[in-house]
């Protein structure tokens, strides 16, 4: 149990464009889901908490602007990177709880972002 | 705020030896504590996760973490290691306190762990 899936698993695309991410609960119910990014080497940082039925809430230093989350349904988020920029290509992780009271996170297998 | 620190970046050993890996923590209230791990061109998964009771826990493929409260600390072993144990660890923490600000996990900076055979 407690699954997540993430798609798609690599994107490439030019800069200026946007892409969006989805990430899935596959066996569960979660209303919050995190996303995190994840640069070589280095461990993951929070960028926000994505709540269903109602906004994110962002880390400091991260632009509501740039990165829009949206979480529809108790099994769906999506974080869209708009205008993206060569600068915001990473590794895009979500995680999603299964049961707040254990509040542990399941992580996704990530979405690697190469933007040109 | 709260962190989290992972003292060794790189560890490098044969099979069948010991690991012990060290994780530290700053804050002082009720913690939950987890390690997850990450093989190379894999998610992370969950190792082990302690929030209450006994403090030495036990997880999956033979790892342990023991809570010392005093220490502020949730170090992660395992006896005999293999080859495949060769992945990335990271140890990361929550708070009940936390709760309002979301349940957010903080994360140490990760161990990368090789395993030679």
């Amino acid at each position: 149990g407690a699954v997540v899936s993430q798609h798609p698993s690599r994107v490439i695309c030019k800069s200026g464009t946007s892409v969006k991410i989805e990430c899935r609960s596959l066996d569960f119910q979660a209303t919050t889901m995190f996303w995190y990014r994840q640069f070589p080497k280095q461990s993951l940082m929070l960028m926000a908490t994505s709540n269903e039925g109602s906004k994110a809430t962002y880390e400091q230093g991260v632009e509501k602007d740039k990165f829009l989350i949206n979480h529809a349904s108790l099994t769906l988020s999506t974080l869209t990177v708009t205008s993206a920029h060569p600068e915001d290509s990473s590794f895009y992780i979500c995680s999603a709880i299964e049961d707040r009271e254990t509040e542990t996170q399941y992580f996704g297998p990530g979405t690697r972002l190469l933007v040109l | 705020a709260q962190s989290v620190s992972q003292h060794n970046h790189h560890v490098i050993l044969s099979e069948a030896a010991s690991l012990e890996l060290g994780c530290n923590y700053s804050y002082g209230g009720t913690v939950n504590l987890f390690w997850y791990v990450q093989y190379p061109g894999q998610h992370l998964q969950l190792l082990l996760k302690y929030f209450s009771g006994d403090p030495l826990v036990k997880g999956i493929k033979g790892f342990e973490a023991e809570f010392i409260k005093s220490k502020f600390s949730f170090n992660l072993r395992k006896p005999s290691v293999q080859w495949s144990d060769t992945a990335e660890y990271f140890c990361a923490v929550t708070s009940p306190a936390f709760k309002a600000a979301g349940n957010k996990l903080t994360f140490g900076g990760g161990t990368r762990v090789l395993v030679k055979p």
